[in-house]
């Protein structure tokens, strides 16, 4: 089973303020993902990554950065939190079993913009 | 419209029944993930199912992407089972399409 850490989870940010998120696999997967969940909206992809160096804008980019540092390591960066961002962030890793890709998430961060 | 439709939204079930989720798709979905959100908001990996099914301990799942549709059958519901549970297809890309989740209740 894939390990995939996430920090902080839980995290209390002033409107505009930078927050970063960070994620950590230990399964050596390719892909990375972040996603958020909102009630009402199911869980939206914000961006994803092949690789050490790639970063991909998913559904809903805006308002937020990526950064693939290395295969181990996802970051969600967001440079000035709105109240708009409150929300939970999941991370995730993934690979391609030959039919179709997998997903692996972590814990969760809470993050509440005031 | 929506790509992933999971029905029912919401359930209660007394311990010890029998139930059954599905999903149903509008995209040509080749694997299917299921996913049990717990109260404490952890997303749990169940299945991965490319056509055909699984079965483990008092849960079992198909897909059939002819069809296009997923289920996810509860036998013998215990409170432990309570929670969310989420589907979501992967057409082969890095894109997975999430239903809205069925919100599971079992009743002592």
């Amino acid at each position: 089973e894939a390990a995939v850490t996430q920090s902080p989870r839980n995290k209390v940010a002033v409107t505009g303020g930078k927050v970063t998120l960070s994620c950590n696999q230990t399964n050596n997967h390719n892909n990375m993902y972040w996603y958020r969940q909102d009630t009402g909206h199911g869980l939206r992809l914000i961006h994803y990554s092949y690789g050490a160096g790639s970063t991909e804008k998913g559904d809903i980019p805006d308002g937020y950065k990526a950064s693939r540092p290395s295969q181990e390591n996802f970051s969600l960066i967001l440079e000035l939190a709105t109240p708009s961002q409150t929300s939970v962030y999941f991370c995730a890793s993934g690979v391609d079993r030959g039919a179709g890709n997998t997903l692996y998430f972590g814990e969760g961060s809470r993050l509440i913009v005031v | 419209g929506d790509k992933v439709k999971q029905s029912p939204s919401a359930l209660s079930l007394q311990e010890g029944t029998n139930s059954a989720l599905r999903c149903n798709f509008s995209i040509a979905a080749t694997t299917v993930q299921w996913f049990l959100q717990n109260p404490r908001g952890s997303l749990i990996n169940l299945f991965y199912l490319v056509p055909g099914t699984k079965e483990n301990g008092r849960l079992k799942s198909a897909f059939d992407s002819k069809e296009s549709y997923s289920t996810l059958h509860i036998r013998d519901a215990q409170l432990e089972d309570s929670g969310t549970y989420f589907c979501a297809a992967n057409t082969g890309y890095q894109n997975f399409y999430f239903g809205k989740g069925t919100s599971l209740t079992v009743i002592p």
